[in-house]
């Protein structure tokens, strides 16, 4: 049963181009999303996240939007560089009571010149 | 101030040999988190481990997996008798406190570990 989806596996932008990433969720219970970033043979690191009382949160070039009645979330990358090539992680945090992570199964973005 | 470190960071076993993976959480933070990667999967909670406690083991295959943390030392993931399935991933994450929900983990870079 797979609870956070990313249904997109890989995605290519132009270099100073927006990058949108995707996630679905399953569970109304969920209350808190995370963006994790992976770059190859190293672990991921934590990029931006959002509470369930907010619909938006932004930092930096990173903004993250939440639509709970459609249960769904989605991670914007504005202007994308080359240095944002990297697997995105989607997470939600497990509403159990600390912080178990959900994942979903990522998305591949390449940002190309 | 080190972050969370693994060792070691690639690891060969042959079938039906023993896998010892070991974590030492950032500095401060008594909560530490195994999830394991499969090839183009994401990460998948495994375990969850307070100082000598195991809070929460829901993911963890119920045989040849085992895990710890004990008061002094790092926590060690250890998986016996491996079997070719058993190659992926293995990642560690470290938190100060668990009452804060949703901040952020912090993961380390892994063991990658191939069963031959």
């Amino acid at each position: 049963d797979q609870q956070v989806k990313q249904n997109s596996p890989s995605l290519s932008v132009q270099e100073g181009r927006i990058s949108i990433l995707n996630c679905d969720y399953t569970n109304s219970m969920f209350d808190y999303f995370l963006w994790y970033k992976k770059y190859p043979a190293e672990g991921p690191t934590f990029l931006i996240s959002i509470s369930s009382i907010k619909d938006k949160n932004e930092d930096g070039r990173f903004t993250v939007f939440l639509n709970k009645s459609a249960k769904h979330l989605s991670l914007h990358i504005v202007p994308s560089q080359p240095g944002d090539s990297a697997v995105y992680f989607c997470a939600a945090s497990d509403p159990g009571g600390y912080n178990k992570l959900i994942f979903g199964a990522g998305t591949r973005l390449a940002v190309h010149p | 101030n080190a972050g969370v470190m693994q060792n070691p960071r690639h690891l060969v076993r042959r079938r039906g040999q023993e896998a010892r993976l070991r974590c030492s959480p950032m500095k401060g933070h008594s909560h530490v988190y195994w999830y394991r990667q499969l090839p183009e999967e994401g990460l998948k909670f495994m375990v969850y481990l307070q100082k000598e406690n195991i809070i929460d083991e829901s993911g963890m295959p119920k045989e040849r997996f085992s895990a710890e943390f004990p008061k002094e030392g790092p926590s060690i993931l250890r998986i016996q008798q491996v079997v070719r399935g058993d190659s992926a991933a293995y990642f560690c994450a470290s938190s100060p406190d668990y009452r804060v929900r949703g901040t952020e983990a912090f993961f380390g870079q892994g063991t990658r570990l191939t069963v031959v």
